[in-house]
């Protein structure tokens, strides 16, 4: 069975903490996503990382940073966020991340993250 | 960009009906169409998809059907149980590299006992 897994399940920040979120998947998948979502919308895609290498920043503000220090893991730092930025994060994985493939993606359980 | 509308926002149906959600997509490029079901606190789950070289796929009560010409494709659920409540998700993707899943904005659907 597929799994992606996140971490925390919930996290209660400040505006002046600095926090990280992490995801973590061992399906061998070569793509992992963050989205944002909102309550009552759809996910929102942040960042995509391609083998290990920032692909896509959708104009996310720099107050959160994407990390990939493996295939397999993948992080979120977060700093001087804002009560707007509150929301559930997901992270997604799918198999293969070549030019011309179109794989399922597979998501986590998310981090409900709430700024205080 | 890609644009992904989808319609009905809510959906209630007797439990044993029928349940048709509808979405259409703007880029006649995009070739990867998957369908999520989310409940509440959960993750997006996905229950079927579809590439664009086929023209109907189906997996027990779930089907998807997809019209590239009119850029449009359906989710349907057959003999709907209450456990099929849920929000679902169409989404729409372009060929390349790691695929940007452009989203519709969700039907909730309501199966009534």
């Amino acid at each position: 069975d597929t799994e992606v897994t996140q971490t925390p399940k919930h996290l209660v920040m400040g505006m002046t903490n600095k926090k990280s979120l992490k995801c973590e998947q061992h399906m061998g998948h070569r793509a992992m996503y963050w989205y944002k979502q909102k309550a009552k919308k759809p996910p929102e895609l942040m960042f995509v990382y391609s083998y290990e290498k920032l692909s896509i920043n959708e104009s996310v503000p720099s107050r959160f940073s994407p990390e990939c220090p493996n295939s397999s893991l993948l992080n979120l730092h977060l700093h001087a966020l804002q009560p707007e930025d509150s929301a559930l994060y997901l992270c997604a994985s799918s198999q293969d991340a070549r030019l011309d493939s179109n794989q399922p993606q597979h998501f986590g359980d998310g981090t409900r993250l709430s700024i205080l | 960009g890609e644009n992904v509308e989808q319609h009905p926002s809510t959906l209630s149906v007797q439990e044993g009906d029928s349940a048709v959600i509808k979405c259409t997509y703007s880029d006649s490029a995009s070739n990867y169409f998957p369908w999520y079901k989310q409940e509440l606190g959960k993750r997006p789950q996905l229950i079927i998809d579809i590439r664009s070289n086929v023209g109907e796929k189906k997996d027990q009560r779930i089907a998807v059907t997809l019209n590239k010409t009119a850029k449009h494709f359906s989710l349907h659920i057959t003999e709907t149980q209450p456990e099929d409540s849920a929000v679902y998700f169409c989404a729409a993707s372009i060929r390349g590299g790691a695929n940007n899943l452009f989203f519709g904005t969700g039907t909730r659907l309501t199966v009534i006992p």
